[in-house]
């Protein structure tokens, strides 16, 4: 089973922030918090991971609490091409799992113009 | 562009046929995963290889055949599938099975069994 959990749904104004939030309160120390996307029909995009502090890239931000036990996924400016399933991944302590990345149902997000 | 190929995109087959999906990935890469996502329901992991050798096999029924002849190239064997196996498969890989490094993924393969 997935170790996070993710609100089903959220909208988006176009050009306005996106903020999705994620909580993974059973979390290890060192597991790793990973963000990735899906558009309908294609495979999963990376976005961004981390483990304790914050992280940015070219498109996304990722802000971790202090206890770990929550992160916020930030696009700055969403557009209409940011519409995806998001998915927050816990990705799992090494032993039979493998550290492999166990999808859970994500958030739909909506940028509506 | 992820650096990992996926062909056919579509596959349609019949439940007596055998075929097989091709996945290439050019990254360097030494591990590759086969996912699968059926309608509605979450990516679930079918298998693992990590420099050629499986390492996990997620109870898999036995109609599906991986094969990782080297750390490039991954292939499933289908053969007597069941309408119920229709579905996208996605290959994946990443640098080795450490938890930090990143895991990308193909555009799948989408397969329909009539």
């Amino acid at each position: 089973d997935a170790k996070t959990t993710q609100p089903p749904s959220m909208d988006c104004a176009e050009g306005r922030a996106a903020n999705l939030p994620c909580n993974h309160s059973t979390i290890s120390g060192n597991e790793y918090v990973y963000w990735y996307r899906q558009i309908h029909s294609q495979g999963p995009q990376y976005i961004i991971h981390g483990l304790k502090n914050n992280e940015t890239n070219e498109m996304a931000s990722l802000i971790i609490t202090e206890d770990r036990k929550s992160s916020t996924l930030i696009l700055p400016h969403a557009t209409l091409r940011d519409t995806a399933v998001y998915y927050c991944i816990v990705r799992v302590a090494a032993g039979g799992s493998q550290g492999n990345l166990i999808f859970g149902k994500g958030t739909k997000l909506s940028v509506k113009p | 562009e992820t650096g990992v190929t996926q062909t056919p995109r579509h596959l349609v087959m019949g439940m007596t046929n055998k075929k097989s999906l091709k996945c290439e990935q050019h990254l360097g890469h030494n591990a590759m995963y086969w996912y699968k996502q059926s309608a509605k329901k979450p990516l679930e992991l079918m298998f693992v290889y990590n420099f050629k050798e499986q390492t996990e096999n997620n109870s898999v029924p036995s109609r599906f055949s991986p094969e990782c002849p080297n750390s490039s190239h991954l292939f499933l064997h289908l053969h007597t599938l069941q309408p119920e196996d229709s579905a996208l498969y996605l290959c994946a890989s990443s640098q080795d099975l450490q938890r930090g490094n990143t895991i990308y993924f193909g555009e799948g393969s989408w397969l329909t069994v009539v």
